[in-house]
């Protein structure tokens, strides 16, 4: 059974820093990877996708990565600002299984202060 | 629609009452799925529909909770003789071809509160 985990579960930092957080799963044999933001009260936002073909995908000061056979990846957040305060998850597209095939973190809240 | 569209944004209904919640995939998905998000706590899959095969409805919680998507598009998630624990944001979400090649499109989501 694929186990999406994140780390940390909250992060504080100051506005102007790099950050990154990290998403690591359990079971390799995915077709992607989806970065999304969540701000409180509000749906998901889909931030990038990263196909397990791929290695990293940009947008912005927005960099994710994917290690496939280590079952890791990274989402790495430049020059932080106040406006990218909001709960950060990641989620698998997985080959199969009795969760259909998305599988979730419970995600990262980050709070930028200014 | 250019979105994945959720109604009603909100919903307060008293326990024993049944809810439909609706959702409006973006046109031409072929996959659409319903989460649940309860207060705090990461998203909780329900059920998953993909073109025209039979749905994956084993995230259900219980029998009080079914799904239909009529003609492939539209979907209504029913929550018959609602309970305070049914309380959440339920989040719909569609994606072209199953999402292995593009990801998925979520809405804004439904805050149910039961009282």
């Amino acid at each position: 059974k694929q186990e999406v985990t994140q780390i940390p579960a909250a992060l504080s930092v100051p506005e102007g820093e790099n950050l990154v957080l990290n998403c690591s799963f359990t079971d390799s044999a995915i077709y992607n990877l989806q970065w999304f933001r969540q701000d409180p009260g509000k749906g998901l936002t889909s931030l990038l996708l990263i196909q397990s073909s791929q290695r990293e995908q940009t947008s912005g000061r927005l960099n994710a990565s994917l290690d496939k056979s280590s079952g890791r990846s990274t989402l790495y957040i430049a020059a932080s600002q106040p406006g990218d305060s909001a709960t950060y998850l990641c989620a698998v597209y997985n080959y199969g299984g009795s969760q259909g095939n998305l599988i979730f973190g419970k995600g990262t809240k980050l709070s930028v202060k200014p | 629609g250019a979105g994945v569209s959720q109604s009603p944004s909100n919903k307060v209904t008293e326990k024993g009452k049944d809810v439909e919640l609706r959702c409006d995939p973006i046109s031409g998905h072929t996959a659409l799925y319903w989460y649940r998000q309860s207060l705090g706590q990461g998203l909780e899959f329900l059920i998953y529909f993909q073109g025209n095969s039979a749905p994956d409805k084993s995230g259900l919680p219980s029998d009080r909770f079914s799904a239909e998507r009529t003609g492939g598009s539209v979907s209504t998630l029913t929550i018959q003789r609602t309970q305070q624990e049914d309380s959440a944001v339920y989040l719909c979400a569609s994606s072209p071809g199953g999402g292995r090649n593009y990801g998925y499109t979520f809405g804004s989501g439904t805050r149910l509160t039961v009282v």
